[in-house]
């Protein structure tokens, strides 16, 4: 069955950095786009970015393009997240995410929380 | 790219019907026949119910539908059980540039 495990969350202080890991299993990972979306606490859901199957594109939300960057391992089945200057807004649940068709995500990870405070 | 407009809170007795609206602009919602829901219930993930619109994965009860018109779509659940109530989000493709809008969320109460 599709799993998707995140990890790397933690509390970290405003203008610093975070790398964010996803594990896959159950799929063909190297065959998928992946995506990551986060929900700040009593939130709704906001879509962070996306990472081509091969490696050779990205899309970010405006609000984290240029601070983040997403990097996949297709020999490890891993994706990551790379959060520089990191604001309090950034404070959320990161999850990463498979997509189905389009912008439809059929699988999400259980989430990693990412506090930014001082 | 602005969010999706959804109302923060809907509610219905069991048995009954209730419609989420999520509204857009012609560039995300009105532009495209790729929206999608989620349900997602307190402390767990979001699960897909309804991509392209109105078409449900595998697993996911025909209670749930989903349509469109210009720039906004909306959420159906008929038939309300106890087990509905969750908070429901809407998404669009939003062009190659963006890729995708989410709504606010809206908290379905089952009275």
């Amino acid at each position: 069955q599709v799993q998707l495990v995140e990890s790397g969350g933690g509390v970290v202080q405003p203008g610093g950095s975070l790398r964010l890991s996803c594990v896959a299993s159950g799929f063909n990972f190297r065959n998928f786009g992946m995506h990551w979306v986060r929900q700040a606490p009593g939130k709704g859901l906001e879509w962070v970015g996306f990472r081509r199957y091969d490696g050779r594109d990205e899309v970010f939300a405006a609000s984290v393009k240029g601070r983040f960057s997403i990097s996949r391992d297709n020999s490890k089945n891993t994706l990551y997240l790379q959060m520089n200057s990191l604001r309090t807004e950034d404070t959320a649940v990161y999850y990463c995410a498979k997509p189905w068709i389009r912008e439809a995500l059929d699988y999400w990870g259980q989430g990693t929380l990412v506090i930014v405070s001082s | 790219q602005s969010a999706l407009t959804q109302p923060p809170s809907a509610s219905g007795s069991p048995g009954q019907s209730v419609t989420i609206s999520c509204t857009g602009t012609s560039s995300d919602v009105g532009g495209y026949n790729y929206v999608s829901w989620y349900q997602q219930h307190p402390g767990k993930a979001p699960k897909l119910i309804l991509y392209e619109v109105n078409k449900r994965p595998s697993g996911v009860p025909d209670r749930f539908s989903g349509s469109k018109s210009g720039n906004t779509a909306s959420l159906t659940v008929s038939g309300l059980q106890a087990e509905d109530e969750a908070d429901y989000h809407c998404s669009s493709y939003a062009g190659s540039n963006n890729f995708a809008v989410f709504g606010g969320g809206t908290k379905l109460t089952v009275l």
